[in-house]
C-alpha cells in the first residue's frame, strides 16, 4: 500500500453514462497526477495538479473528461458520455517536489 | 523528455541476477534515469533513480554508462514476486510528469 487511495477499484458502466473516480493522495503531497493505461501499454499522462491548480492537460483529455482538485487534497476525474474506447485503468499518483511519484492501485473502467 | 528503448521481454531464473537494459541515447544533461515496475493489476512502483553515478538501494542497483546513453537495472537475486513489467524513464528532476514506454516484461521462472 503506497498511501494513495483510489475508489472505486472497478467500475462497469453502460455507454453514454457518466462516471466519476476519486483519488486521495498522500496527505503532504502537493502534486497529483492522473494517468490512463490500456491493455498491454504503459501508462499515459492525462493531467497534473499542483495544489488545487490544474497546470497541464494532455491532448488525450478530451472535452468529455474533467478533473478537479478543489481544496488541494483529493481529486476527482469525471468522464461524461462514456464510450467503449474509454475502457482502461485510470491511475492516480502523488508526490512532492522532492519525492518520486507514488501510484495508487487504479480504477478499472469497463464500458459496455 | 528523452525516449527510451527496452527489450519487450526477458526471462530470469529464480535466485539469479536479473539485468534489465535500457537505451536512452538522446538523454539531456539535466535528465535523470528512473525505474518503475508494475506487477499485474497494480499501480506502478518506484524502484530507483540516478543521474550519472551508480545507485543502489534495498530493491536494486542502477548502473549508468559514462556517456549516460544507456543504463542497466540489476535485481541481484530475483524472486517469483519480481515478475512484472519494468519501465525505464528519463525525466528532468522535479518535472511534472513521467512518460512511460511499453517497458520490459520480466518473467522470473522457478
Amino acid at each position: 500500500d503506497t498511501g494513495v487511495s483510489q475508489n472505486p477499484r472497478h467500475k462497469i458502466t453502460k455507454r453514454g453514462q457518466n462516471v466519476t473516480f476519486r483519488c486521495d493522495p498522500i496527505s503532504e503531497h502537493n502534486r497529483l497526477y492522473w494517468y490512463r493505461q490500456t491493455l498491454g501499454q504503459g501508462p499515459e499522462f492525462l493531467t497534473y495538479f499542483q495544489n488545487e491548480a490544474q497546470l497541464e492537460k494532455s491532448r488525450l483529455l478530451s472535452d468529455r473528461f474533467s478533473a478537479e482538485r478543489p481544496k488541494g487534497s483529493f481529486s476527482t476525474l469525471e468522464i461524461q458520455r462514456t464510450e467503449q474506447g474509454d475502457s482502461a485503468m485510470y491511475l492516480c499518483a502523488s508526490s512532492t517536489m522532492n519525492t518520486e511519484a507514488f501510484f495508487g492501485q487504479g480504477t478499472r473502467l469497463t464500458v459496455v | 523528455d528523452a525516449k527510451t528503448t527496452q527489450p519487450t521481454s526477458m526471462d530470469c531464473a529464480e535466485g539469479r541476477a536479473a539485468n534489465l537494459p535500457c537505451n536512452h541515447s538522446t538523454i539531456s544533461g539535466n535528465e535523470y534515469v528512473y525505474w518503475y515496475r508494475q506487477i499485474h493489476s497494480q499501480g506502478p512502483q518506484y524502484i530507483i533513480h540516478g543521474l550519472k553515478n551508480n545507485e543502489t538501494n534495498e530493491m536494486a542497483s542502477l548502473i549508468i554508462t559514462e556517456d549516460r546513453k544507456s543504463s542497466t537495472l540489476i535485481l541481484p537475486h530475483a524472486t517469483l514476486r519480481d515478475t512484472a513489467v519494468y519501465y525505464c524513464i528519463v525525466r528532468v528532476y522535479n518535472f511534472n510528469k513521467f512518460y512511460f514506454g511499453s517497458g520490459t516484461k520480466l518473467n522470473v521462472k522457478p
